[in-house]
């Protein structure tokens, strides 16, 4: 089967850069997609690694290691608006739908 | 930009009725999901379906529960003899592609199912 594991809760300012970790484990790994839900609406997605290293998409960049069956999210220049969920998800081993990790609330001040 | 849609936004239902979740996937997308989440909880998978047929469903996805795709466009979640644990919110995604590397998956707003 398949499980994740990410903080449930992490702080920070606004232009702060926040790192939110993902673990996993699976039987059968295509790659590690991130997705952000806003107070409990439609999870949109943020970005997927399916190779070792860093994807860089402006604000935000992912990073994964196989090896370490570990990834991470990485938002800087904090906003406001980046308050919300932030869910790690891996695809089943049929490769045909999506588990998510239980997610990480981020919350943003001034 | 094209988006999934769902209809409605909040359904409230009476514990043992019948009640069936609607979901419009991007035009050109070929296999639909529906997740659910209960309040405060993780996203879970329910069911894949592709090519009018299922192509996998979760534990949680018992014989209670059926989908459809009625017509060129629709795709519902039916749900037979509604529970109170049946409370959640229920999501509809569509991908371009499914099985394999990636199936980025665009998710609709939601129904919010309510049992009382």
């Amino acid at each position: 089967g398949q499980s994740l594991e990410q903080p449930s809760e992490v702080t920070a300012v606004e232009g702060a850069i926040v790192q939110i970790n993902c673990t996993y484990q699976t039987s059968g790994f295509y790659g590690l997609s991130w997705y952000q839900q806003h107070d409990g609406g439609a999870p949109t997605f943020l970005s997927y690694n399916a190779l070792d290293g860093l994807e860089e998409t402006g604000r935000f960049s992912s990073f994964l290691s196989r090896s370490d069956s570990y990834g991470y999210l990485l938002l800087q220049e904090l906003q406001m608006k980046d308050s919300a969920s932030y869910f790690c998800a891996v695809q089943n081993q049929a490769g045909t739908a999506l588990i998510f990790g239980k997610g990480t609330t981020l919350s943003v001040s001034s | 930009e094209p988006e999934v849609t769902q209809t409605p936004s909040h359904q409230v239902t009476q514990m043992g009725q019948e009640v069936i979740l609607r979901c419009v996937p991007i035009s050109n997308h070929l296999y639909f999901y529906w997740y659910r989440q209960i309040l405060g909880q993780k996203v879970e998978f329910l069911v894949s379906f592709y090519n009018n047929e299922i192509s996998e469903k979760s534990e949680i996805f018992d014989d209670q529960f059926s989908v459809e795709r009625p017509d060129g466009s629709n795709f519902t979640l039916k749900i037979r003899s509604t529970k109170l644990e049946d409370s959640a919110m229920y999501f509809c995604a569509s991908s371009e592609s499914g099985q394999g590397p990636h199936n980025e998956q665009f998710f609709g707003p939601g129904t919010r199912l309510t049992v009382l």
